[in-house]
């Protein structure tokens, strides 16, 4: 069966400083892995994906993220966070289906940004 | 075009209402769905259309009727909520064929049943 787990639930860092958000994830076949941004009272809007190919994958404000096989893992990272980036990140996978793809969500990390 | 729009932003409504939710995308997706996101959780699936077509239901109660009367249109009819409904709804879309492609989500409707 497909999981995300987030271990993460809240992070707080420095603005300026750098970030790393934790992924682990459980799917039979090769993964679709994505990271998603929601602000308070938003919708999600996509940072990054993998399919497949080069395993450093960069998106977008800056984000980047990692597949590791070895780890399962899909972690998030940026090297200067900034005051805006505090928000609720979500790792998904894409398990696929025939005709389309179920989306299965981490628990989410909170970010908070101090000044 | 890629945007999914999500209309009402936010709903009241009674326990005896009846109301719906929409969303429409032009981004000529075959794949839609309906998310329901608590305070503090991640989105869980309610609803997948594949092709107009229902094909996935996670056991979601009655009082959530989706519908998807074109390829570009997806409603929730809601009747008889409870307040525990009361959450963020949220609509995706995606290509189909089960490859290589992302979810784009709307803004979401906040829902709170009185």
């Amino acid at each position: 069966a497909q999981s995300v787990t987030q271990p993460d639930i809240h992070i707080t860092v420095s603005e300026g400083a750098s970030l790393e958000l934790r992924c682990n994830y459980s799917y039979g076949a090769t993964p679709y892995l994505f990271w998603y941004v929601q602000s308070p009272g938003q919708g999600l809007q996509l940072l990054l994906k993998y399919f497949s190919g080069d395993t450093l994958v960069q998106g977008i404000k800056g984000f980047e993220a990692e597949f590791k096989r070895s780890q399962s893992s899909f972690n998030l990272r940026k090297p200067s966070v900034h005051w805006s980036d505090a928000a609720e990140y979500f790792c998904a996978v894409g398990a696929r289906d025939q005709v389309f793809n179920k989306f299965y969500f981490g628990s989410g990390t909170k970010l908070n940004v101090k000044p | 075009d890629t945007e999914v729009t999500q209309t009402p932003k936010h709903l009241v409504m009674g326990m005896t209402n009846k109301k719906s939710l929409k969303c429409e995308q032009h981004m000529g997706h075959r794949a839609m769905y309906w998310y329901k996101q608590k305070a503090k959780k991640p989105p869980e699936l309610m609803f997948v259309y594949s092709y107009e077509k229902l094909s996935i239901n996670e056991s979601v109660p009655s009082r959530f009727s989706p519908e998807c009367p074109n390829s570009s249109l997806l409603n929730l009819h809601l009747h008889a909520l409870q307040p525990e409904d009361s959450a963020l709804y949220l609509c995706a879309s995606s290509q189909e064929g089960g490859g290589k492609t992302e979810a784009f989500f709307g803004q979401g409707t906040r829902l709170t049943v009185v």
